[in-house]
């Protein structure tokens, strides 16, 4: 069955430090897979998307790996700031450009100053 | 341009009443998503709905549970006879006609808690 799922549910990361959050999936179909970011009591804010036929995309401070050989999803956060603490959530929007999203469980990113 | 746009942002419903959660999508976008959300998990998908027509409604209970984006007017969740293990936040997306990308933009959800 299809599934996405993160490696670990919790992340501490030293302010100013790289963050890297990593992500399996499982449904190769994939058309594009995404990084969501969610705030305590808000919806999920877009981060950044990746098709299926890239392999790299950069951001502002963010930068999306996609290894389809191993299945494997990477978001990466340059000098993490502590406006970057948040439940980050991977999701992958099957083959069609309006499929519905499945998401990974999320990982909580926790900054220290 | 306003975001998405969900209301009631909190609604207490006591056990066999009804509840309807309303969405009202992006300017410009015709297609809206609807997810749950419990506490600690992953968001997790419901109906997927153009203008008067539900597109995939796979993640859907099969009881209890509807939805509907009419010509005029916001998209609508009801949950008829709402029971406890209805407490969730749920989540309205809406994409554009022509996507770019694989995004879909969130609203603040609504927090039902049935009591």
């Amino acid at each position: 069955g299809e599934s996405v799922g993160l490696h670990l549910p919790t992340l501490s990361v030293q302010e100013g430090d790289n963050s890297i959050i990593n992500c399996a999936y499982s449904n190769s179909a994939s058309d594009y897979f995404i990084w969501y970011k969610q705030e305590s009591g808000k919806g999920p804010q877009f981060i950044i998307d990746i098709r299926s036929n890239m392999d790299k995309r950069q951001g502002q401070r963010v930068t999306v790996l996609l290894n389809k050989t191993v299945k494997h999803l990477s978001l990466q956060i340059a000098a993490t700031q502590p406006g970057d603490s948040a439940v980050y959530f991977c999701a992958e929007n099957g083959s069609g450009a309006n499929s519905k999203l499945t998401f990974g469980k999320g990982i909580t990113l926790s900054v220290r100053p | 341009n306003a975001g998405v746009m969900q209301n009631p942002r909190h609604l207490v419903r006591r056990r066999g009443q009804e509840a309807r959660l309303r969405c009202s999508p992006m300017k410009g976008h015709s297609h809206v998503y609807w997810y749950r959300q419990l506490p600690e998990e992953g968001l997790k998908f419901m109906v997927y709905l153009q203008k008067e027509n539900i597109i995939d409604e796979s993640g859907m209970p099969k009881e209890r549970f509807s939805a509907e984006f009419p010509k005029e007017g916001p998209s609508i969740l009801r949950i008829q006879q709402v029971v406890r293990g209805d407490s969730a936040a749920y989540f309205c997306a809406s994409s554009p006609t022509f996507r770019q990308g694989g995004e879909q933009y969130f609203g603040p959800g609504t927090r039902l808690t049935v009591t």
